[in-house]
């Protein structure tokens, strides 16, 4: 079965602070997403990217930026954290055809002190 | 997503029928999606159904498009404790998927 892992379940980090967030996927996939979600608001893209150092601007990448130097690996940057960046992140992955399931990873809780 | 929009709350009882509704603005939507979220884990795909499509029957799931008012409901026959959950509806257009904001399933005894 398809795994895609986030590398942490619960993040603190103060203002100001660079942070990583890591998600891996171990089946080939192409297109790699990263959402967040947040209460009310439901699922919103941040950044997607369809192959290897390939990237998109989703609807909201304002504050954020990625990274793809590998196909498995997608990693979600906030250069500068900042308060309104505290939500569920939400790391998807999707083999190259249209309807091909999403798989999701089981989130990153990051909290910006 | 401002794309996607759908109730935020649904109280069912244990065994009737959950109807979830969703509308989406995008004509140009090929697939519409499910998605259904437990608590502390992803989202998982529950089901889909093709833009060109009425209706889909999977189990207790069935799916109703209606493309003309762009309207989108997913019914749960004989709602279970374990259905208990949050619901995202999703169009998928433009190489990505919108997300509407979930609708928080609780299943009463």
């Amino acid at each position: 079965d398809v795994k895609v892992t986030q590398s942490s379940r619960y993040l603190v980090k103060r203002t100001g602070e660079k942070v990583f967030l890591e998600c891996v996927q171990d089946m080939d996939h192409e297109n790699m997403f990263w959402y967040r979600q947040d209460p009310g608001l439901g699922l919103r893209l941040i950044y997607f990217s369809y192959d290897v150092k390939m990237k998109e601007k989703g609807d909201i990448p304002e504050g954020y930026s990625v990274s793809r130097e590998k196909k498995e690996r997608f990693s979600l940057i906030l250069e500068s954290a900042s308060t309104n960046q505290t939500s569920m992140y939400l790391c998807a992955s999707r083999a190259g055809t249209v309807n091909e399931k999403l798989f999701f990873g089981s989130g990153t809780q990051l909290s910006v002190l | 997503g401002e794309d996607v929009e759908q109730s935020l709350f649904l109280s069912v009882r244990e065994g009737d029928s959950s109807v979830i509704n969703c509308t989406y603005t995008d004509s140009s939507s090929t697939y519409l999606y499910w998605y259904k979220q437990e608590p502390g884990a992803g989202l998982q795909l529950l089901t889909y159904i093709f833009s060109n499509m009425d209706m889909k029957q999977d189990q207790r799931l069935t799916v109703l498009l209606n493309k003309k008012d762009k309207h989108l409901s997913l019914r749960i026959a004989d709602t279970q404790t374990g259905d208990s959950a949050i619901y995202f509806c999703a169009d998928y257009n433009d190489y990505k998927l919108s997300f509407g904001a979930g609708t928080t399933v609780t299943v009463r005894a």
